[in-house]
């Protein structure tokens, strides 16, 4: 069966940081992957998403997210953190509709 | 477009009864996919639907159950109630059923 882990639950830095959120998947056959954000008292919103290509993929809000197919990885990235980008973030992965999510990382960006 | 749309936002039931949830998708798609989303479990996949046929269902009991109008809109019914339903239950549209788009939730809160 697939899964998805986010390797960390919690992180806290500071405004003008690199943020980097890591995760890896189980999957043997083709992964379409995704990134979704929830903001504090929002609803969950696509980031960004990988079906094939170029596996740097770009999203909006300034992030960004690198497959490696020999990692089973899609980490997700942005140079330099904002207050707003206080919130949680899930990794997923679908299979015929299914969206397999990881159990989210929360992220506090201080000021 | 208007997004995808979810009613009742908030809801109170009694253990034991049972609950319909509605779900307007996106104009224009035809998928619909159910998520429950708990602090313990996170996001979990309920089922999806596509042109009215079920295609995918996740690991939930009988007492979950759904079905899709020939408009795309989705209800999601759960019978006999127990307090460990109380969730956010969320709704995704596609066009279909890959990139997903979720509303903000409806909130049951089993007593």
């Amino acid at each position: 069966a697939q899964s998805v882990s986010q390797h960390n639950h919690h992180v806290i830095l500071s405004e003008a940081a690199s943020l980097e959120l890591g995760c890896n998947y189980s999957y043997g056959g083709t992964v379409n992957l995704f990134w979704y954000v929830q903001y504090p008292g929002q609803h969950l919103q696509l980031l960004l998403k990988y079906f094939s290509g170029d596996p740097l993929v770009k999203g909006i809000k300034g992030f960004e997210a690198e497959f490696i197919k020999s990692k089973f990885s899609f980490n997700l990235r942005k140079p330099s953190v904002q207050w707003s980008d206080t919130a949680e973030y899930f990794c997923a992965v679908i299979n015929w509709g299914k969206l397999q999510f990881g159990a989210g990382t929360q992220v506090v960006v201080t000021p | 477009k208007a997004g995808v749309t979810q009613t009742p936002r908030y809801l109170i039931k009694t253990r034991g009864q049972q609950v319909t949830l509605s779900c307007s998708p996106i104009s224009g798609h035809r998928s619909v996919s159910w998520y429950q989303q708990t602090p313990g479990q996170g996001l979990q996949f309920l089922f999806e639907y596509f042109s009215e046929t079920q295609r995918n269902k996740g690991n939930f009991p009988g007492r979950f159950s759904g079905r899709q109008f020939s408009n795309s809109r989705s209800e999601m019914n759960v019978s006999t109630l127990e307090l460990g339903d109380s969730a956010l239950y969320l709704c995704a549209s596609s066009t279909s059923g890959y990139e997903q788009y979720f509303g903000p939730g409806t909130r049951l809160t089993v007593t």
